[in-house]
């Protein structure tokens, strides 16, 4: 059963602008959720941890229990930011990850 | 430094030719994966160990083995390689394990791996 869902493959946003990368989980305890990017030719690294609630270089994102949702948002997009982002749930004793969304900022 | 590091980092083989892809990492993490990224599929995982001589089979098991005999080696063995296991393969570590929530995890560089 697919557990996390990542509805965008590409996602192209201007320099400045705000962005937002969706993510929706099903699982049926209390979720553990992360988000991942992947810039050009370097390794996975996290980027936010639900349970820190942290702000990691102006990206959030809220677990909202309700829409089982752990959107990823930034006010004010950087070119920087132009990367692979995958959202990630642990259940268990595994991870599972979504299909990740390719994000192009625009300058 | 902290990390955790994979080789080969590319390696083209042909079908049958047994291969190792070794992973090791200095963090004295008690949990370590395999994954394998495919265009369009995200990041499945392979295998995964909570401990030493403790491992479990993740979401695409079929045609790969893993060892856990030290805490910080996880190498990821392919008996027979066939052209569908073509991809590229990473290995993650993590410290939290056993009853406590799975903390995140840290990434190798990733091994490019052809089967010819």
């Amino acid at each position: 059963a697919q557990r996390v869902t990542q509805p965008e493959k590409l996602l192209s946003v201007f320099k400045g602008a705000p962005v937002e990368l969706k993510c929706n989980y099903s699982y049926s305890g209390s979720p553990e959720l992360f988000w991942y990017v992947q810039y050009s030719r370097q390794r996975l690294q996290l980027l936010l941890r639900h349970i820190s609630r942290e702000s990691i270089k102006g990206f959030t994102a809220d677990l909202n229990k309700g829409e089982t949702s752990f959107h990823l948002k930034k006010p004010f997009a950087q070119e920087e930011d132009s990367a692979m982002y995958y959202c990630a749930l642990t259940s268990g004793n595994q991870f599972y990850f979504g299909t990740g969304t390719s994000l192009t900022v625009i300058p | 430094e902290a990390q955790v590091t994979q080789n080969p980092r590319y390696l083209i083989t042909v079908t049958g030719k047994k291969l190792t892809v070794t992973c090791s990492q200095n963090m004295n993490h008690e949990y370590m994966s395999w994954y394998r990224q495919d265009p369009g599929l995200g990041l499945r995982q392979i295998y995964y160990s909570m401990n030493v001589e403790v491992t479990d089979k993740g979401d695409v098991p079929e045609g790969y083995k893993v060892s856990r005999k030290e805490k910080r080696n996880f190498p990821l063995i392919l008996e027979s390689p066939s052209p569908n296991q073509t991809s590229l393969y990473f290995c993650a570590s993590s410290l939290d394990a056993g009853a406590t929530r799975l903390g995140p995890q840290y990434f190798g560089p990733g091994t490019r791996l052809t089967v010819t």
